[in-house]
């Protein structure tokens, strides 16, 4: 298993582009996130989904889109990026048994807006 | 609402004392879990411990122990006999309510050092 994997690794973008950030699970786990980490304040979730088609708000979603038409996929668009993008983006999955049993990381995007 | 505090934003020790790492979380859900996860420099997070609201037996495995008290709403995270491999930020976090584990909150983390 690859676990999730999350493309690409690094990015520069100029303000105003836009990009998609890739995310994919092979652990077949119902639930996916997106969170965005700055230094000094942990990981902040941007969105999360339940399962195909169903997708939530976390506490920083502005700026942001996200779709789920499959179990495995979740990626996570920036239609106009801002500085106050620049930061690393994490992909997480978790299966919806409970207790849970904690989530799954990417290793992560690193993201730079001019 | 829903809140974790690491008030402890940078540590730093010599390698073999013992280092308490503090997490302090808000819920009103009378559910909940929480967790440790470890992010070596690397960048990679890493799930080290998950402890459900019902539980609050300490646990302990090899260098490492958690101390979970619901009266005080912490769950505090000890490493005994640091070792310069123990060099990482930790961060504490919580889930709690309908679909809890599709979304964890997260402290700001606490940066461990150790040095040699």
């Amino acid at each position: 298993n690859a676990g999730v994997t999350q493309t690409p690794k690094f990015q520069v973008l100029k303000t105003g582009q836009s990009m998609t950030l890739q995310c994919a699970q092979d652990m077949n786990h119902e639930y996916m996130s997106w969170y965005r980490q700055d230094p000094g304040m942990g990981l902040r979730l941007i969105h999360y989904s339940v399962g195909a088609g169903i997708t939530d708000q976390g506490e920083v979603p502005n700026g942001y889109n996200v779709s789920r038409s499959t179990t495995e996929d979740f990626p996570l668009r920036l239609l106009s990026a801002a500085p106050s993008q620049t930061s690393v983006y994490f992909c997480a999955s978790s299966s919806r048994l409970v207790p849970p049993v904690g989530q799954f990381f990417g290793p992560g995007t690193r993201l730079t807006v001019l | 609402a829903q809140k974790v505090t690491q008030a402890q934003t940078e540590i730093s020790v010599v390698e073999k004392e013992d280092v308490t790492l503090d997490c302090v979380y808000e819920t009103r859900d009378t559910t909940y879990y929480l967790f440790w996860y470890k992010q070596p420099p690397s960048g990679e997070l890493v799930f080290l411990i998950r402890r459900n609201s019902f539980d609050e037996q300490n646990e302990i495995s090899g260098r490492y122990s958690w101390n979970f008290q619901k009266s005080t709403s912490s769950f505090n995270f000890t490493i005994t006999a640091s070792q310069v491999v123990d060099s990482a930020v930790y961060f504490c976090a919580l889930s709690a309510g309908y679909s809890s584990a599709s979304k964890i909150i997260f402290g700001s983390g606490t940066r461990l050092s150790i040095r040699p």
